[in-house]
């Protein structure tokens, strides 16, 4: 059974220190890693896609790595908007996404 | 591109209610998802749709609930008899292809009484 574990669960920084978010995944057969942002009260918004270990991508502050194993997302600098939860989430043999619990990064001006 | 549509954004409703939720994709998406999020937790996969075909249904889609897709459109999902556990947001999601981005509307919060 595919499974995504996400760490930490909950991230308080100060603005412009950086950090990183771990996923952990487990998928027989790996489609492609998704990284999206859930704002309260919302649905989750699109951040990246990464298809094969040693993909990077990057938007803004943020860039999302890819291994065997794992993905990271690093958030350089970040600012009070960028507090959200953050959603890791793995497509395997099948199209449904199976998603981690989330991490609930707060950021302080 | 006007995104995921979703209605009603709020339902409140008794326990042992029937319920309908609407969903309409990203109009050139032939692929429509739903899913369910409780408080503290990710997105659960429940059902999903190729044009009007329903391929999968996860486990968690007890046979109270049920999904159509009747002209490869919008979605409906109903829950029957619902009950105090169904409380939940449900979202639903559009994508164009199997391993491209699937993209979510900002759900149905439900709350049963």
């Amino acid at each position: 059974e595919d499974q995504v574990t996400q760490s930490p669960e909950a991230l308080r920084l100060q603005e412009g220190e950086s950090s990183s978010l771990n996923c952990s995944y487990t998928v027989s057969g790996l489609r492609g890693l998704f990284w999206y942002r859930q704002d309260p009260g919302k649905g989750p918004e699109f951040l990246f896609t990464l298809y094969s270990a040693g993909e990077e991508k990057e938007k803004e502050r943020l860039k999302a790595t890819l291994t065997k194993k794992e993905s990271f997302l690093h958030i350089t600098a970040p600012k009070p908007e960028d507090s959200a939860t953050y959603l890791c989430a793995v497509q395997g043999g099948s199209e449904k996404l199976v998603f981690g619990k989330g991490m609930k990064l707060t950021v302080n001006p | 591109d006007t995104g995921v549509s979703q209605d009603p954004r709020h339902k409140i409703t008794k326990r042992g209610q029937n319920v309908t939720f609407r969903c309409d994709p990203i109009s050139e998406h032939n692929r429509l998802y739903w899913y369910r999020q409780t408080l503290g937790q990710g997105p659960e996969f429940l059902t999903y749709f190729q044009n009007e075909a329903q391929l999968e249904k996860s486990r968690l889609l007890s046979d109270r609930f049920s999904a159509e897709r009747p002209k490869g459109s919008f979605s409906t999902l109903e829950i029957q008899r619902t009950e105090q556990g169904d409380s939940a947001m449900y979202l639903c999601a559009s994508s164009q292809q199997p391993n491209q981005p699937q993209h979510f509307g900002d759900g149905t919060r439900l709350s049963i009484l």
